[in-house]
């Protein structure tokens, strides 16, 4: 147990659903993140939230709709996917200090079909 | 701007032998280094970390020094044991940066055979 927890670990989901995925830290830290991991693939910053306001969205198609409705809360909202959006995905938290590293749930694993 | 580079994998390894994973980083700004460890199927762990120069990150056996002058940040561990197997990110975090954002490496693909 980290401290950011992440729903649900697994989903598959056709390219025509809508699902949305939840991230939820109690660490009391003012930043969230969504990152994208692919095989054979760096890890992709997505969206960036510091006290509920989105400070970064890093190109991501509309498809991918981020909602933070506190500092405790992160939310991936899904429509539409593309089987290349099949991956895993991180939320995390963290301080905005740059003394302090993140703190990352274990990842919704994405398969769309 | 900010980057790191990490040593290309996957590194194999037999039971208590040596590790070292080779971390080097451009800044554009003063720097805290970090490493993270992902376990198959999880996220990622901090394992250390290190805010200024010459401090030196421990733990489970895991060390890795800031040197400021090779602006490196090599992670090594003197046995190393078949759980040790994991994905391993140098990361670096600026000063006065964009968000304070965490910029990771590649990653590093470490496995130990028994």
């Amino acid at each position: 147990e980290t401290g950011v927890t992440q729903t649900p670990r697994h989903l598959v989901m056709g390219m025509t659903n809508k699902k949305s995925l939840k991230c939820e830290q109690h660490l009391g830290h003012n930043a969230m993140y969504w990152y994208k991991q692919s095989a054979k693939k760096p890890l992709e910053l997505m969206f960036v939230y510091n006290f509920k306001e989105q400070t970064e969205n890093n190109s991501v198609p509309s498809r991918f709709s981020p909602e933070c409705p506190n500092s405790s809360h992160l939310f991936l909202h899904l429509h539409t996917l593309q089987p290349e959006d099949s991956a895993l995905y991180l939320c995390a938290s963290s301080q905005p200090i740059w003394t302090y590293g993140y703190t990352f749930g274990s990842g919704t694993r994405l398969t769309v079909v | 701007g900010d980057s790191v580079t990490q040593m290309e994998g996957p590194v194999t390894l037999s039971e208590e032998a040596f590790l070292t994973i080779n971390c080097t980083y451009t800044a554009t700004g003063y720097p805290s280094l970090f490493w993270y460890v992902q376990y198959p199927g999880e996220g990622l762990q901090l394992l250390l970390k290190a805010t200024k120069a010459d401090d030196k990150g421990s733990n489970k056996g895991f060390e890795a020094t800031y040197r400021k002058e090779t602006t490196s940040f090599h992670l090594e561990k003197g046995s190393v044991q078949v759980s040790d197997s994991a994905v391993y990110f140098c990361a670096l975090r600026v000063w006065g940066g964009s968000n304070y954002k965490l910029t990771f490496g590649k990653g590093t693909l470490l496995t130990v055979n028994p």
